[in-house]
């Protein structure tokens, strides 16, 4: 347990509504990362987090802005939810392994609906 | 580009019996590779990982996976299912730069 939350676990909205999800951590680790997961792709890299204020972008980001303004939350927000957002959002924490290393390890996960 | 392949979308074995699932990538370095396991409704609980040295390395639960840099491999492997294996397997490398990239997974059923 890397003591990852994620709120809410589950939400329904209609398309055109604002989303945002939250992943807070317990241990001040710098990375944090949203993955969406959807049948058929495994896990796609939305957003990433290297520090307070330090964002960049994953393979699968537009529609979605990020925000970090303190070390333990990384707040995912969908400005205008669509319907193709409808999946299950993972945050995820990268801990150093050795060297360059690392590991990351999943929050449990938002099942999202968008009507 | 970098990726990781699974080929297997689905994996049927009976209880008691070896299982072994693929994975191949991608990677111009040295690769750091990962193996995940993910039951319904959960996340991903991390099985287990290479970064160097031995190529043959053991996780939890039993499973243990093989290197094969030829190959561009990474299979994993148990000798003995148990119907507690049933869950979704995915394969992931690290680029090295914090960040990784993942199979699209293989869905294992184990029959009673």
């Amino acid at each position: 347990d890397a003591g990852i939350t994620q709120s809410p676990r589950h939400k329904v909205t209609e398309t055109g509504t604002p989303v945002t999800l939250r992943c807070h951590q317990t241990e001040n680790h710098r990375y944090m990362y949203w993955y969406r997961q959807d049948p058929g792709h495994g896990l796609r890299l939305i957003h990433y987090s290297y520090g307070v204020k330090d964002t960049d972008k994953g393979e699968v980001s537009d529609g979605y802005s990020v925000s970090r303004s303190k070390t333990e939350d990384f707040l995912l927000t969908l400005e205008s939810a669509t319907s193709s957002q409808t999946s299950v959002y993972f945050c995820a924490i990268s801990v150093i392994a050795g060297g360059p290393v690392t590991e990351q390890f999943f929050g449990p996960g938002t099942r999202l609906t968008v009507l | 580009a970098q990726s990781v392949t699974q080929p297997d979308i689905h994996i049927t074995v009976s209880e008691g019996a070896s299982l072994e699932l693929r994975c191949n990538y991608s990677y111009g370095a040295t690769p750091y590779l990962f193996w995940y396991v993910q039951s319904p409704g959960q996340g991903l609980q991390l099985l287990l990982k290479y970064f160097s040295g031995d190529t043959l390395v053991q996780g939890i639960k039993g499973f243990e996976a093989e290197f094969k840099r030829s190959q561009s491999s990474f299979n994993l492997r148990k000798p003995s299912v148990h119907w507690s294996d049933a869950a979704e397997y995915f394969c992931a490398v690290g680029s090295g730069t914090y960040k990784y990239i993942f199979g699209t997974g293989t869905r294992l059923k184990v029959l009673a």
